[in-house]
C-alpha cells in the first residue's frame, strides 16, 4: 500500500535559517503530493503541492519538486521566520488505488527561535 | 465564517458514553473525510464520503459509526467510547480528483475518561 515517511522531529532553528524537511514516499501508480501545514490550535491547511514528476510546488517561500527518481518530496525554505513554527506534514494521493484519499506522513514539528 | 466547521470543540467524556462529532461545509463540496490525529502518528483517516449514499471505512473505523446527512454535513459517532479514542479529530472536505486539496475543519479535541 501507500506510504509516506518525513524526517523525524522536532526540528529548531533560528531565524533565517535554511530549512530542509525530508519525505519520501512509496506509491504504486503516480501520485499527486502536497505539503500541508498545522499552525497550533488549527486545522491543517494546504501549503504546496505536485501532480507530476519534476514539478515544483512553491508558496510563502518553501517550496519542493516531485523526484519521482529518488521517490522523494523535500521541503526547503531559505529563510525561515518565527511564524513558520508549526507542524508540516507530507502526503499523497493516489487516484488508482486509494480513491483519492490522502497518505500522510507523521508530521514534523518545527520550532524557529528569534 | 468558516468554510468547514466542527463542534464540539472540545468535549470531555466517560468510558462507555456514546458521543457525537459533527462537521458541516458551505464549500459545495461533495466528499468529506473523518481523520485522527495522535502524536507522532500523523493523521489517519476513520470514514470517508463521496456523496450522500456512499459511505467507506478508512484505516482505523474500529469503534466508529458516522452518518452523511446532507451533502454539507457529515457526523462522527463513538458508541461507547474508551480511553484510547482520545484524540484530536478533524474533518475535511474535497471535490473529485487525487490532484486535489482537501480542506480541513479546526478540529475536535476528545477527551475519554
Amino acid at each position: 500500500g501507500n506510504s509516506v515517511t518525513q524526517m523525524e522531529g522536532p526540528v529548531t532553528l533560528s531565524e533565517e535559517a535554511f530549512l530542509t524537511i525530508n519525505c519520501t514516499y512509496t506509491a504504486t501508480g503516480y501520485p499527486s503530493l502536497f505539503w500541508y501545514v498545522q499552525y497550533p490550535g488549527e486545522g491543517l491547511q494546504l501549503l504546496l503541492k505536485a501532480t507530476k514528476a519534476d514539478d515544483k510546488g512553491s508558496n510563502k517561500g518553501f517550496e519542493a519538486t516531485y523526484r519521482k527518481e529518488t521517490t522523494s518530496f523535500h521541503l526547503e525554505k531559505g529563510s525561515v521566520q518565527v511564524s513558520d513554527s508549526a507542524v508540516y506534514f507530507c502526503a499523497l494521493s493516489e487516484r488508482e488505488t486509494s480513491g483519492s484519499r490522502l497518505t500522510f506522513g507523521e508530521g514534523t514539528q518545527l520550532t524557529v527561535n528569534p | 465564517d468558516a468554510d468547514v466547521t466542527q463542534t464540539p470543540r472540545n468535549r470531555i467524556t466517560k468510558t462507555g458514553k456514546r458521543i457525537m462529532l459533527e462537521c458541516s461545509q458551505t464549500k459545495g463540496h461533495d466528499r468529506m473525510y473523518w481523520y485522527r490525529q495522535d502524536p507522532g502518528l500523523g493523521l489517519q483517516l476513520i470514514y470517508y464520503s463521496f456523496d450522500v449514499k456512499d459511505i467507506n471505512k478508512g484505516e482505523i473505523s474500529d469503534g466508529y459509526s458516522v452518518s452523511r446527512q446532507a451533502q454539507a454535513k457529515f457526523s462522527l459517532s463513538l458508541e461507547s467510547a474508551i480511553p484510547n479514542q482520545t484524540a484530536l479529530y478533524f474533518c475535511a472536505t474535497s471535490v473529485g480528483g487525487a490532484r486535489n486539496e482537501q480542506f480541513f475543519g479546526p478540529g475536535t479535541r476528545l477527551t475519554v475518561l
